[in-house]
Parts: structure tokens; sequence; C-alpha cells
């Protein structure tokens, strides 16, 4: 089985400063990594994926996210908030062989205050 | 172009009355997904569409749940008798090709449905 956990269920940071969204995994197999944002009222929107090759994962908005192999982590990153990066964050993994299931975690309301 | 489409936004209904939401992918993706998104909580897999081969139901959480998909193109997931239990906003997804490859999954806007 397959699982993604996201330890917070909500961060806050004041715009301008770094942000970072945490996301263990457990997969058997090589794991290929998701990350989505959803704002309100709207669907999930694909910001970034890690597939293979260099750890640090670059995607839209200025979102960058690093495959950690040891740490079985994948945490999202920004180097500088902005008011309007205010949403709800989800990750999510498959693995490379076969037939599999995209799972998600359960998301992190992300707040970035003026 | 155009994205992944749903249909309707919202919609309330009674307790046990039927429903049926509807699913316009990107046009040319092969695979279709499902999911339920209950409120506080991640994205739960109900039912995926790939070609013309048979769909993975393993997903749908009772026998009231059911969908179809013609060809490529339109799918529409019935949920019959509803329960309170079933509000939730319902999630389509489309992709070019494999489930669980390294394709991306692009989402509509879902579907809110209440059950009163």
């Amino acid at each position: 089985a397959q699982s993604v956990a996201q330890p917070e269920d909500q961060v806050n940071v004041a715009e301008g400063n770094p942000l970072t969204v945490k996301c263990t995994y457990s997969v058997s197999g090589n794991p290929y990594l998701f990350w989505y944002v959803q704002y309100p009222n709207r669907g999930l929107q694909f910001l970034l994926k890690y597939i293979t090759g260099d750890n640090l994962v670059k995607g839209s908005y200025g979102f960058e996210a690093e495959f950690n192999k040891s740490q079985t982590s994948f945490h999202l990153k920004k180097p500088s908030a902005l008011v309007s990066d205010s949403a709800l964050y989800f990750c999510a993994v498959s693995r490379d062989s076969g037939y599999s299931t995209l799972t998600f975690g359960k998301g992190t309301m992300l707040l970035v205050s003026p | 172009g155009a994205g992944v489409s749903q249909s309707p936004s919202n919609k309330v209904t009674e307790k046990g009355k039927d429903v049926e939401l509807r699913c316009d992918p990107i046009s040319g993706h092969t695979a279709l997904y499902w999911y339920r998104q209950r409120l506080g909580q991640g994205l739960e897999f109900l039912i995926y569409f790939q070609g013309n081969s048979a769909p993975d139901k393993s997903g749908l959480p009772s026998d009231r749940f059911s969908a179809e998909r013609t060809g490529e193109s339109v799918s529409t997931l019935t949920i019959q008798r509803t329960q309170q239990e079933d509000s939730a906003v319902y999630l389509c997804a489309s992709s070019p090709r494999a489930r669980g490859s390294t394709d991306t999954q692009y989402f509509g806007p879902g579907t809110r449905l209440t059950v009163l």
C-alpha cells in the first residue's frame, strides 16, 4: 500500500518570508511525486512533479520541491511567499511500475499574511 | 485550450433521490478519473477509465455509485438513493494516458453535492 502524510493542517507565514509545506510518503518501488494547489471553489491545479533526475524540482508560480529518498520526503518550498499563495496544497504519490493509484495527502492550508 | 469541465457546479438534493454528475475531459485525453473530496479531507479515488479498457471501479464506496464513459469523451457519475454522507465535492480529472504513470492529471472545478 502507498500513503502520503502531510503533518501540518495549516502553515502560517508572513508575506516575503520563505515557506515550506511538508510531505512524506510511503511506497514500494520508486515514487512519482506530485504537488497540487486548490484555490477556494476551484479544482486542483498542478504545481510540479518528481519523476527522476535532479532532486530539486522547479514548478509553477515560483514553487519548488526537494525529493529526499533517505527521508522519504518531498517538501514544497518557495523563497518568498505572496498573499496570493494562500490556498490548500496537496501532495500525491504513485509508484513507477505497473498499475498504480495516485494517492493524495489530506492537504495543508497555507495562509500568508500581509 | 479548454480544460476539464464539470456540471453542475452545485447540486442540492433530498435524501433518497438519484443524482447525475457530468465531466467533459480535455480533448484527446484517454484517461479519466473521478474523486470525492469530503470537507477537511484529501481526495478519495472512486473510478478510473482508460480508453476502451474495463474501468477500475475499486474505489466506489457502494453499489449506489456507478459511472459511465462514452468512448474517450464525456463521463457521468451516478449516485442512486443519495445519503447525507454522500455530501462532498466530486472532482473529475483527465490525463493523456495511463494512470499512475508520469502523466499529470488535470482537474475540473468540481461539483459540490449537498444531500439534505
